[in-house]
């Protein structure tokens, strides 16, 4: 089973809005990323949290990670339509592995 | 963008076919990564590498297999292709420790088995 959870699976909002999009995990990590990926494409990384990290920011990104909840929350502002995208949490689950989540399908309206 | 090539990008072949997926990299990483993506977008690990001759299955039992002869190759191969294999495969490798860095993906082999 996939060790992250996103929330929601899909969302629509129009240019200009924030977007914002959650990530549950159920186990320790040393890190937790995130990733974009555009239609049948690969995964792009976008940013990388650590475990003693509350808060990250690039560019209009920002990711906050609560080790106490197990959540991790990627908040997009000003979006694009070339933001429109699907947007996965990975964790490492304290292994070699890279483990992802379910993904959330985002669509930006211009 | 990431030195990290899958070929083919689509393919479609007949049931009980071998086929071969291909995915190199040029960074010189250590670790590599093959994951299954179905159509309702979870990916899904079905093998990984530590290093030259190192495989292990990943998460999702898979009929594939792979191989890690060289560094920067990291074949996936299906000896006998059914309905049920087709889905998205996605190639990635990182360079260090998980703690510290990323994953870096292919673009993907698009394969429908008819």
């Amino acid at each position: 089973s996939q060790q992250g959870e996103e929330d929601p699976q899909a969302l629509s909002i129009q240019e200009g809005e924030n977007a914002t999009m959650n990530c549950s995990y159920k186990t320790s990590i040393n890190n937790l990323q995130w990733y974009r990926q555009n239609s049948g494409r690969g995964l792009v990384h976008l940013i990388l949290i650590r475990s003693n990290e509350r808060e990250k920011h690039s560019g209009r990104l920002r990711v906050t990670l609560d080790t106490s909840k197990k959540s991790s929350s990627l908040l997009i502002t000003a979006s694009r339509a070339a933001d429109t995208a699907s947007y996965f949490c990975a964790t490492d689950e304290g292994t070699y592995k890279y483990i992802f989540g379910t993904g959330t399908r985002l669509k930006v309206l211009a | 963008e990431a030195d990290i090539y899958q070929t083919p990008r689509y393919l479609v072949i007949g049931t009980g076919k071998k086929i071969t997926l291909e995915c190199s990299q040029t960074m010189g990483h250590d670790k590599m990564y093959w994951y299954q993506q179905d159509p309702g977008m979870e990916l899904h690990l079905i093998h990984y590498s530590y290093g030259v001759n190192s495989t292990e299955k990943g998460d999702l039992s898979s009929e594939s297999t792979v191989s890690r002869i060289r560094t920067e190759h990291f074949p996936l191969t299906l000896e006998s292709a059914r309905p049920s294999h087709t889905s998205q495969y996605l190639c990635a490798s990182n360079p260090g420790l998980m703690k510290d860095t990323e994953a870096f993906f292919g673009q993907g082999t698009r394969l429908t088995v008819v």
